[in-house]
């Protein structure tokens, strides 16, 4: 079965860039995601990669996907306090019965950003 | 409201009880999904419905744990003679379908259950 997997912490010093790292077992991966769960909220989608790209940049954040090693990476340029919370790395794949996607979830990265 | 709403948000119950937890999706989105989350875990996949029926319940931990979902609209997740190892928080998502990049998960805030 798939399996996804990360750090649990991550501490960096505001201004510096973040580096988060995720490796998942699925070969058959169609969608990786980044999701961030701020304390006491729920978990929104930061973003996401098609498996045959193998970087994709938003504003901040880069993700990388290395599809031979099953390694993803987010990066957080200027690391903000604001940045603080969890990171849950994410797959999907496509079910044959109906083309649904169930994503799978890694147990996420805390990230800490101190002054 | 605008976003997936789910009820209550804190249960605390004597082991042996049964409980149910509510989860109203976005309007619209077809898909609906449960996740549960130990302290510490990640998130486990309970059950996916599409519309109203639910194509994987490969999920459910037990036979002591169902959902359904009416009006492919509210979902609720029902868990009969609760144990102590049902202490999590139970997360509900919903999308707006399955096709394309499988839809975004629009998550709720979760409902945290105590089991004592």
């Amino acid at each position: 079965g798939e399996d996804v997997e990360q750090s649990l912490f991550l501490s960096v010093r505001e201004g510096d860039s973040s580096v988060i790292n995720c490796t998942y077992t699925d070969s058959s991966s169609t969608y990786l995601y980044w999701y961030k769960q701020e304390p006491g909220a729920g978990l929104q989608l930061l973003t996401y990669i098609f498996s045959n790209m193998d970087m994709k940049q938003d504003q901040r954040l880069t993700v990388l996907l290395n599809k031979k090693d099953k390694h993803l990476s987010l990066r957080i340029a200027d690391t903000q306090t604001g940045d603080s919370a969890i990171y849950f790395c994410a797959e999907s794949y496509s079910f044959a019965s109906g083309g649904s996607y169930i994503p799978t979830f890694g147990r996420g990265t805390s990230l800490i950003v101190h002054p | 409201g605008a976003g997936v709403s789910q009820s209550p948000s804190n249960k605390v119950t004597e082991k042996g009880k049964d409980v149910e937890l509510r989860c109203d999706p976005i309007s619209g989105h077809t898909a609906l999904y449960w996740y549960r989350q130990r302290l510490g875990q990640g998130l486990e996949f309970l059950i996916y419905f599409q519309g109203n029926s639910a194509p994987d319940k490969s999920g459910l931990p037990s036979d002591r744990f169902s959902a359904e979902r009416t009006g492919e609209s509210v979902s609720t997740l029902t868990i009969q003679r609760t144990q102590q190892e049902d202490s999590a928080v139970y997360l509900c998502a919903s999308s707006s379908g399955t096709g394309g990049m499988g839809g975004e998960l629009f998550f709720g805030e979760g409902s945290r259950l105590t089991v004592l």
